[in-house]
């Protein structure tokens, strides 16, 4: 299963809603998991079952969407919210990762 | 609290071996998995596969098979992954990670990372 986030990167203001995509090449039911990465950081698990927010996550971040697209949103950024996100099938093997979404500060 | 603690950094020639080991604590290591995710510099994640802990299955990625074997020693907590064959675009930092039922078996705690640099 292949998974195309967009944008590649995005540039966004502190106070800013923004919102990325991650496409299936086939369905996968709730199957998604949302993680953000900070350089020379591992990743940081945001969400799963696609709207599931993990344990500690601020409310500003939310996830939707069911069978082949998904979204991530931030509601409001933050300083510490520019990082690069991916999201991950759990629908199959291999546990596939979409290719991130640099968010940067405009 | 969850822990997972990986073995440092390592250079290595072209056509050799490494084997990275995750050292678990602060859950039950036995009931669980570890799965292994590599980054290239500057490029994104990518999935190298998992164990579980219980019966030591594996499941790899097919970019990997063949050259990688997970295995786990559930008398330490500690899980390695060897790679073989090492070319220079192997070079990467390699993590492992904890799947957890609850979070519907993605990461939810990982590594800190180990760089593997492939080098002549």
């Amino acid at each position: 299963i292949q998974l195309t986030q967009s944008p590649s990167s995005l540039s966004a203001s502190v106070g800013d809603r923004v919102t990325i995509t991650c496409r299936a090449s086939q369905g996968i039911s709730s199957y998604l998991a949302w993680y953000q990465q900070k350089p020379g950081k591992a990743p940081k698990l945001l969400i799963y079952a696609a709207s599931t927010l993990q344990s500690g996550v601020p409310s500003r971040f939310s996830g939707s969407g069911s069978g082949t697209d998904f979204t991530l949103t931030i509601s409001s950024l933050q300083p510490e919210d520019f990082a690069t996100y991916y999201c991950q099938q759990l629908y199959n093997y291999p546990r596939t990762f979409g290719q991130g979404t640099k968010l940067e500060i405009k | 609290q969850v822990q997972l603690v990986q073995s440092g950094a390592e250079v290595k020639r072209p056509g050799a071996s490494v084997k990275v080991s995750c050292k678990a604590s602060g859950y039950s290591f036995n009931t669980q998995g570890i799965g292994w995710v590599r980054q290239a510099p500057g490029q994104g994640l990518e999935w190298m596969g998992w164990i579980t802990a219980y019966n030591g299955n594996t499941d790899y990625a097919q970019n990997f098979q063949g050259r990688v074997t997970m295995t786990i020693d559930t008398s330490t907590d500690t899980a390695y992954m060897e790679l073989r064959s090492l070319r220079s675009d192997d070079t990467a930092v390699y993590y492992c990670a904890r799947p957890f039922a609850i979070t519907w078996w993605s990461f939810d705690y990982w590594g800190q990372g180990t760089l593997v640099t492939v080098s002549s």
